[in-house]
């Protein structure tokens, strides 16, 4: 399996402008994360999915970020109208499973800049 | 509430010295307990776990044991190598049906040769 799958790698945008980040989970994996890492907060869970369906969403900064999973291999975080204070890392995570034990797995990363 | 406490980086070691990363947590319930590796320029992965008290995870020479009476999983290593420089994050999930990661802040660490 090629692991999760995130894109871009990297974005740079100008203030004002929608931004939408990509994922393709582990095929098979029904939990879906998206995770925000900057070094003032660390990382934080934004949202996450079961099965598509948004679990808990108390993680998003504000109405300006949305998520969606339109089917199990796809899932899009989208920041309208994007801030400088929206730069940092965004990780995208999947997992197998309810345990607690199981283990998440994360994508390279999209590194956001706006400018 | 339920979190994760880490030592504070930047840790800065030589080569085949030996490690400890510190970790304490507060959770309502029972958690597994993890510990992630982040090296430079790519997502976290999974280095070891445990999921109940007295267990010892291990992984490419990395031990951590689940302490339940001092709520602690600390990070150790005995001979530390140039490639483990990365960042290493402690985390807990509750065993509550939600799988849900809390993670620490994480502790930066770089072993020169």
């Amino acid at each position: 399996d090629a692991g999760v799958i995130q894109s871009p790698r990297h974005e740079v945008t100008e203030m004002g402008q929608e931004v939408t980040l990509r994922c393709k989970p582990i095929s098979g994996h029904d939990y879906l994360f998206w995770y925000r890492q900057t070094m003032m907060r660390g990382l934080e869970l934004l949202i996450y999915f079961n099965n598509n369906v948004p679990i808990d969403d108390s993680g998003m900064p504000e109405d300006r970020f949305s998520a969606k999973m339109p089917n199990a291999s796809f899932s899009t975080l989208k920041i309208q109208p994007s801030e400088p204070r929206d730069s940092a890392v965004y990780f995208c995570a999947s997992s197998l499973g309810l345990a607690p034990s199981n283990e998440q797995f994360f994508g390279p990363g999209t590194r956001l800049t706006v400018l | 509430g339920n979190s994760v406490t880490q030592m504070e980086g930047p840790v800065t070691l030589s080569e085949e010295a030996f490690l400890t990363i510190n970790c304490t947590y507060t959770a309502t319930g029972y958690p597994s307990l993890f510990w992630y590796v982040q090296y430079p320029g790519e997502g976290l992965q999974l280095l070891l776990k445990a999921t109940k008290a007295d267990d010892k995870g291990s992984n490419k020479g990395f031990e951590a044991t689940y302490r339940k009476e001092t709520t602690s999983f600390h990070l150790e290593k005995g001979s530390v190598q140039v490639s483990d420089s990365a960042v290493y994050f402690c985390a807990l999930n509750l065993q509550t049906g939600a799988n849900n990661l809390f993670f620490g802040t994480g502790t930066r660490l770089t072993v020169i040769p």
